[in-house]
């Protein structure tokens, strides 16, 4: 099993400030990887996939790198309907998703 | 507009099982497969297992290879996960999502809780 490890698991950020999450995998996989956004009781949301495709309707400011078992989401500006949590998902072989990174308000 | 309606709620006794729905509306339901994950509270999503609702095949997590059965019904555009021989630490939010590699829709999630 593919295991993806995210850091921080929390990182405090200011509205308007830049916030960079990481992801790794235990093995490459690829650029088979997505990023996901989960509010309290809410379903996760899906951002980027292909390490840095973003999907239908997601803002530009956020943006997704790498590529093998590094990868990066950059959120550029902080909005306050950014403040959530974010997971890692890789599909290269079936599904493995990383602990998630919450990001609150500093 | 795609949307997959899950099943609601339940609270089930150690040992029993459990069965959640997923009801897809708004695409060809034969033409994407579904997974299933779960989330126990305060831990990561666990993927669970996945059904090509076009032939019937299954792949599931050898986590719980022998315990968990996925399921379609085409005419009912419906998708079922059944969990069995439940116990306390199988008390998540369980999630059917539709598979285009990436998981870019998602079922409300069901809450199952196991207590005795």
């Amino acid at each position: 099993e593919i295991v993806m490890t995210q850091s921080p698991a929390t990182l405090s950020v200011s509205p308007g400030e830049r916030a960079t999450l990481s992801c790794r995998a235990s093995q490459s996989v690829s650029s088979s990887l997505g990023w996901y956004q989960q509010k309290p009781g809410q379903a996760p949301r899906l951002l980027i996939y292909d390490a840095s495709t973003r999907a239908t309707g997601i803002p530009a400011r956020f943006s997704g790198s790498g590529s093998g078992t590094e990868f990066t989401l950059t959120i550029s500006s902080l909005q306050s309907e950014d403040f959530a949590v974010y997971f890692c998902q890789q599909y290269n072989n079936w599904w493995t998703f990383g602990q998630g990174t919450k990001v609150e308000i500093k | 507009q795609v949307q997959l309606v899950q099943s609601g709620a339940e609270v089930q006794k150690p040992g029993a099982s459990v069965k959640v729905s997923c009801k897809a509306s708004g695409y060809t339901f034969t033409s994407y497969s579904i997974h299933w994950v779960r989330q126990a509270p305060g831990q990561r999503l666990e993927w669970m297992g996945w059904i090509n609702t076009g032939n019937g095949n299954t792949k599931y997590s050898q986590k719980f290879q022998g315990r968990v059965t996925v399921t379609s019904d085409t005419s009912a555009s419906t998708a079922y996960m059944e969990l069995s021989s439940l116990r306390s630490e199988d008390t998540a939010v369980y999630y059917c999502t539709r598979d285009n590699s990436w998981a870019n829709y998602w079922g409300q999630g069901t809450l199952v809780t196991v207590s005795s």
